[in-house]
């Protein structure tokens, strides 16, 4: 039973074109975290979510941009893809102070 | 701030040989705690463990075993055994509860069990 589910798996879009990535999950846990990961490196934290309260890092570019309009469901939103921004983009939550657990990712291609 | 070394970048068995992963941490923060994860190919991340500060008890989980020590800032893990499916990259992470239980990676250790 999937419990972090992430769609699409794969996605292609145009340098510049807006794209949104979803995330669901069926453990009601109160934080989510979107992470990029690019090959051969470890996974880099976005943002998070602890329930509705939005943290951004400070390193995280303002082309990025996230919602969670309830508990189960948090988007990841990039308003102009760069090809810099190829990656594969990881979902995860936890209950606070617990660990994290991951979805299948989405790999994010740009052209 | 915190921070987590994985020193070695890939390692390469052959089947049924044992494998340590090491790992090294950083922190000021008094409670904290280290995970381990495994990324096959498919790519998601699979939570193997969570061990808190408080905690320098071994554990012990079928072939998996791992090691906690304060005194070096070590938590080592071991596949005992080693099968082709455990080809994967693993992660060592940590949190600080004064971070806010953001999770800091290793690098990561790619580990290629060949048959």
């Amino acid at each position: 039973d999937a419990m972090v589910i992430q769609n699409p798996r794969y996605q292609v879009t145009q340098f510049g074109k807006p794209v949104t990535l979803s995330c669901s999950q069926t453990l009601n846990h109160n934080v989510m975290y979107w992470y990029q990961q690019k090959s051969s490196q470890a996974p880099k934290l976005l943002f998070h979510y602890y329930d509705k309260d939005f943290n951004n890092e400070a390193d995280t570019p303002d082309n990025f941009q996230s919602r969670r309009p309830n508990t189960s469901f948090c988007f990841l939103d990039i308003r102009s893809p760069g090809l810099g921004d190829a990656a594969m983009y990881l979902c995860a939550t936890a209950e606070s102070g617990y660990e994290q657990y991951f979805g299948p990712g989405t790999r994010l291609t740009v052209t | 701030a915190q921070k987590v070394t994985q020193a070695q970048t890939e390692i390469s068995v052959v089947e049924k040989e044992d494998v340590t992963l090491d790992c090294v941490y950083e922190t000021r923060d008094t409670t904290y705690y280290l995970f381990w994860y495994k990324q096959p190919p498919s790519g998601e991340l699979v939570f193997l463990i969570r061990r808190n500060s408080f905690d320098e008890q071994n554990e012990i989980s079928g072939r998996y075993s791992w090691n906690f020590q304060k005194s070096t800032s070590s938590f080592n893990f071991t596949i005992t055994a080693s099968q082709v499916v455990d080809s994967a990259v693993y992660f060592c992470a940590l949190s600080e509860e004064a971070a806010g239980n953001k999770l800091t990676f290793g690098g990561g250790t790619r580990v290629l069990v060949k048959p």
